[in-house]
Order: C-alpha cells, then sequence, then structure tokens
C-alpha cells in the first residue's frame, strides 16, 4: 500500500462548478495534513492545512479530515481556470518535519 | 521579505560528475529540507537540516549528502551522476521552534544528467 493515494486524475471540472480532491494515507501518526498547488514547471506552493477532524474554509478552499479513515479531501467551489495545476497531499507528523506527498492529481477547469 | 532562493535554476552535468545545489531559507527559518520530484511524481524528502546537523533522512543513498552553515542556508551535494538522478530539486524552509507552521518551496533547481 502506498503512504499516501490521491484520485488518479486528471481530473476535468467545468468553469464554477466544484472540484473534489480527495487523498487517503497509511500512516496513523501524521497529525499535520496539507495541500499544496503547483502549476506546471513551478514548486509547489502552499493552499491549505488542516489539523483537526472536520472542515477548514478558507475563501473557495475547504479541506475535510477524517482522521479515523485516515482521509483527507479538498474542495474547490466556483472553480476558475486559474485553478487548473496539479494538487498535492502531504501528511506529516509536524509542519515542519518531512513531508510524504502522493503523486498528486492534475486538475483541468474547463472554461 | 525574501522568501526561499535556490540556485542555479537549472543545471546540466554528464554521468559521473558531481553537483552541488544551493538554498537559503525563508527569514526567520532555521530548518531546511531538501526533496526530489521526478517528472509526474510527489516531491520525495531527501532529508533536514538543523541547527547545521542531519535531522531525518529519506530513502536516498549516500550519494546525496549535505551542509547547512550557521546563517541557516544549506547545500544539497550529489555525487557519481546517475540518469536517474534527472529532477526538480527542491528546497524547502521551515521554523523548528513553530511545529504547527508549514514548509515553503523554493523555486527549484532543474537537473539534468546526460
Amino acid at each position: 500500500q502506498k503512504e499516501v493515494e490521491q484520485n488518479s486524475g486528471p481530473l476535468s471540472v467545468p468553469e464554477g462548478a466544484i472540484a473534489s480532491l480527495n487523498c487517503t494515507y497509511s500512516d496513523r501518526v501524521s497529525q499535520s495534513f496539507f495541500w499544496y498547488r503547483q502549476y506546471s514547471g513551478k514548486s509547489p506552493e502552499l493552499i491549505m492545512s488542516i489539523y483537526s477532524n472536520g472542515d477548514k474554509e478558507d475563501g473557495r478552499f475547504t479541506a475535510q479530515l477524517n482522521k479515523a479513515s485516515q482521509y483527507v479531501s479538498l474542495l474547490i467551489r466556483d472553480s476558475q481556470p486559474s485553478d487548473s495545476a496539479t494538487y498535492l497531499c502531504a501528511p506529516a507528523n509536524f509542519g515542519n518535519e518531512k513531508l510524504t506527498f502522493g503523486t498528486g492529481t492534475r486538475l483541468t477547469i474547463i472554461p | 521579505d525574501a522568501g526561499v532562493t535556490q540556485s542555479p535554476t537549472h543545471l546540466i552535468k554528464t554521468r559521473g560528475q558531481q553537483v552541488t545545489l544551493r538554498c537559503s531559507p525563508k527569514s526567520g527559518h532555521d530548518t531546511v529540507s531538501w526533496y526530489q520530484q521526478a517528472l509526474g511524481q510527489g516531491p520525495q524528502f531527501i532529508f533536514q537540516y538543523y541547527e547545521e546537523e542531519e535531522r531525518q533522512r529519506g530513502n536516498f543513498p549516500d550519494r546525496f549528502s549535505g551542509h547547512q552553515f550557521p546563517n541557516y542556508s544549506s547545500e544539497l551535494n550529489v555525487n557519481a551522476l546517475l540518469l536517474g538522478d534527472s529532477a526538480l530539486y527542491l528546497c524547502a524552509s521551515s521554523s523548528t521552534g513553530n511545529p504547527t507552521d508549514t514548509q515553503y518551496f523554493g523555486p527549484g533547481t532543474r537537473l539534468t544528467v546526460l
């Protein structure tokens, strides 16, 4: 079993719709969870962090965490073409320690 | 406030050569982590430096080594380059005194091994 698994992708979503990105992880001791966005040829950029079970909202982004199910997701509301990128999920014991990344989900927003 | 910086941006080497990549952390950060990202894959953790010592290491051979300087900047050295070492090398900085904070990535160095 891979340590971090994400939607296989690529994922295509119409502009204005909700994009749903999923991630499961195998390390039960993970306490911190991060979503990074990576545009083609660029480095990862942090968009959301979540530490407690439940939902966390930041603008058009909502992260959801369920530690019992070892599942974390990212919802993007009112999707824009600028949201087209690869989204990387990364659990960690603490944010300043080793991040374990999945292979990412490539999202394309269709105008 | 300068973010994480890396140099060089691009590098081309041949098999068997050695390479040194450099990273300066974000202001106020004291911890530097290095990641390797092959095409189509997520970043893979190489190692992390804090107080000039290697604190954590991923599953990479000894050909990969590093150093951290008193000003918190860091170098990644790769010896005896293989074709498979071609990748984007990412440096990320963080603050050990703030475990809930996360890591911020630099722009990366694209290494091509011919």
